[in-house]
């Protein structure tokens, strides 16, 4: 069975600052990854995704993760925080079938 | 429109009332989802549906009844709901046997139960 475990519920950054989120995930075959992130009062948004290209994946808006295998991990990063970057942040998996399992979440606050 | 479209965007119902939420996504997908999003609790799968058949049914309560007349629509029939069903529903879809298995999202619907 595959899962995502998001370390971290809220995460504070100043701008320009570094934001990293972590996502660990264990699945029993070759997943695809995925980044989302919502808005308030908006749904979900793909920010990134990993399909056994490229391990180091570039989404938008300035966000870009790397998938290592060898520690199950797909973290997001951001070199330099934006005010509207504030929001909240799911990493997801997907492995045989068509379902996607998601994190619990990270909401990310933006310091002025 | 394009995307994922979700109607109502917010709703407010008695426990006694009997309402709809459409969804509707105009990518050509063939499967589509159903998703609970409580305050402070990771998503929730409500329901999958596959080439319009209902494919899983999470354990959700009976008040919740899933329509999918056709691939390109979605509806969630309440009745009888509870205060603790107030939430943010949000419909997806996406192409099942495709090359990622990427889902988009709606907007979501804001039900809030009295």
């Amino acid at each position: 069975a595959q899962s995502v475990t998001q370390l971290g519920s809220h995460v504070s950054v100043s701008e320009g600052a570094l934001v990293l989120l972590r996502c660990n995930y264990s699945s029993s075959v070759p997943p695809y990854l995925f980044w989302y992130v919502q808005y308030p009062n908006q749904g979900l948004q793909l920010l990134l995704k990993y399909t056994s290209a490229a391990t180091l994946v570039k989404g938008i808006n300035g966000f870009e993760a790397e998938f290592k295998k060898s520690e199950t991990s797909f973290h997001l990063t951001k070199p330099s925080a934006h005010m509207s970057d504030a929001a909240e942040y799911f990493c997801a998996v997907s492995d045989d079938d068509y379902k996607l399992s998601f994190g619990a979440g990270t909401t990310v606050t933006v310091r002025a | 429109e394009t995307g994922v479209t979700q109607t109502p965007r917010h709703l407010v119902m008695g426990m006694t009332n009997k309402k709809s939420l459409k969804c509707e996504q105009h990518l050509g997908h063939n499967a589509m989802y159903w998703y609970k999003q409580s305050a402070k609790k990771p998503l929730e799968l409500m329901f999958v549906y596959s080439l319009e058949e209902r494919v899983e049914n999470n354990s959700v309560p009976s008040r919740f009844s899933p329509e999918c007349p056709n691939s390109s629509h979605l509806f969630l029939h309440l009745h009888t709901l509870q205060p603790e069903d107030s939430a943010l529903y949000l419909c997806a879809s996406s192409q099942a046997g495709g090359a990622s298995n990427e889902q988009f999202f709606g907007p979501g619907t804001r039900l809030t139960v009295l």
